[in-house]
């Protein structure tokens, strides 16, 4: 089984429409990410979280929401999709105090009509 | 401005050809890294650059971070088809509170 994993896989939405996506890691990690990945931009950071209790904004916060449930899980919160958030999503895990390795999951692939 | 200035940004070479691609920045860092990523999975670690002037190398991949620390090269010798997928370098720029920059990337094509 993967360490990292995200759901949905794929997710086609309307305009306004709320959207959750999620993400679990068995890897023990007490730090996960997400990022947004557009075509000619790279990957860019929307939220990280440091412990269940901590979290903090990326480069690219505004339009979206994170919630730390557990140390295993990380969702991503869309409250109101809009067309220009179509994209790929990936969350990514790292333990700290360990050497510097993000490990990442699927990705979501993200459609908004 | 970019932080990380990755280039060329798209290369389609045959099978066996040798390639180099860049990573360059204005900024000097304590360590750089090189993820590649293949369609429909996410990004996996190759490599951690740290000392100025450092080689890697993972079989037929050579990494170099510049001897100033601001900018890093992959070469690939006898390229083949399963080395297809984005390169991407990145660097922690959050400090202590570790965070990853990343690149634009080099999507690579090797044709068979």
């Amino acid at each position: 089984d993967a360490d990292v994993t995200q759901t949905p896989r794929n997710r086609i939405t309307k305009t306004g429409k709320r959207i959750m996506l999620e993400c679990s890691q068995t890897k023990g990690h007490d730090r996960m990410y997400w990022y947004r990945q557009d075509p000619g931009l790279g990957l860019r950071l929307i939220y990280y979280s440091f412990d269940v209790k901590d979290i903090n904004k990326g480069e690219i916060s505004d339009g979206y929401s994170v919630s730390r449930q557990a140390q295993a899980k990380f969702s991503l919160s869309l409250e109101s999709a809009i067309p220009n958030q179509t994209a790929l999503y990936f969350c990514a895990t790292r333990a700290s105090g360990s050497p510097d390795t993000q490990y990442f999951g699927p990705g979501t692939r993200l459609t908004v009509l | 401005t970019q932080l990380l200035e990755q280039s060329p940004q798209f290369l389609s070479i045959q099978e066996g050809e040798n390639l180099t691609v860049y990573c360059n920045s204005s900024s000097v860092f304590s360590s750089l890294q090189w993820y590649r990523q293949e369609p429909g999975e996410g990004p996996v670690l190759l490599v951690t650059v740290v000392t100025g002037g450092e080689v890697k190398k993972l079989k037929r991949l050579t990494f170099q971070f510049g001897d100033a620390r601001k900018d890093s090269s992959l070469h690939i010798t006898a390229a083949q088809p399963g080395d297809t997928g984005l390169y991407l370098c990145a660097v922690n720029s959050g400090g202590s509170n570790y965070k990853l920059t990343f690149g634009k990337g080099t999507l690579l094509t090797v044709n068979p």
